[in-house]
């Protein structure tokens, strides 16, 4: 069954502890892409993967960390840092180059009390 | 800085009819610009892509057309039914792996 996982589906968690979101695909894809959805904001891109071993920040980087060990994984963890981190995270992958469909998975819900 | 705007935010139609939606960008060196579907909730849906060199995609009753020149595509929805309401967004693509994301229209089909 091919596609992206993402889990857990909610998630709960105290303020002031870090916590870490999955993202797996078996889609075989190089580009992996994290983005935080909040009402009325639309889709925000936090961080993006385009190979092994290597990402970039995107608009929103600031109290997220990630990293890409592996081609099918790409956890994103919400720090003590982040100073809003409740919302809908959602995670993306797409093959390289302009010819090709951006895949999400079906999303983590984040709630920090 | 590409900025991708979608009017109206919301739209109601009732069941049949067939609608338009709209998405602008205001940088017209794009590659491809993609069109998605998210039901409340979830995650989204692509639905077509069309590449720059392309002036429209086709996939069952949705049409979706590019006109890079004026910043401008549009989403064809024909003979809409209560199973189209959702978030349609739009996203283009530039000369990076980044999509730039519209806020999306909320779209309700009335029975």
């Amino acid at each position: 069954d091919g596609g992206i996982t993402q889990s857990p589906k909610y998630l709960f968690r105290k303020e002031g502890q870090n916590v870490t979101l999955s993202c797996e695909q078996n889609l075989n894809h190089d580009a992996m892409y994290w983005y935080r959805q909040d009402p009325g904001q639309g889709l925000r891109l936090i961080y993006y993967s385009q190979i092994v071993n290597d990402f970039q920040k995107g608009d929103i980087a600031e109290g997220y960390s990630v990293s890409r060990e592996k081609k099918e994984s790409f956890p994103l963890t919400v720090t003590s840092a982040q100073k809003n981190p409740t919302a809908f995270y959602l995670c993306a992958t797409k093959a390289s180059g302009y010819a090709y469909e951006q895949y999400f998975g079906p999303g983590t819900r984040l709630t920090v009390t | 800085k590409q900025e991708v705007t979608q009017i109206p935010a919301a739209l109601s139609v009732p069941e049949g009819e067939n609608l338009v939606l709209n998405c602008s960008f205001t940088d017209s060196a794009i590659y491809n610009l993609q069109w998605f579907r998210q039901d409340p909730g979830k995650g989204l849906t692509s639905l077509l892509l069309i590449q720059s060199s392309q002036r429209e995609q086709t996939s069952g009753r949705l049409n979706a057309s590019l006109d890079k020149s004026s910043g401008r595509s549009t989403l064809y929805i024909a003979a809409s039914q209560p199973g189209d309401s959702a978030t349609y967004l739009c996203a283009a693509q530039g000369g990076s792996e980044k999509l730039v994301f519209g806020k999306g229209t909320k779209l309700t089909v009335n029975p």
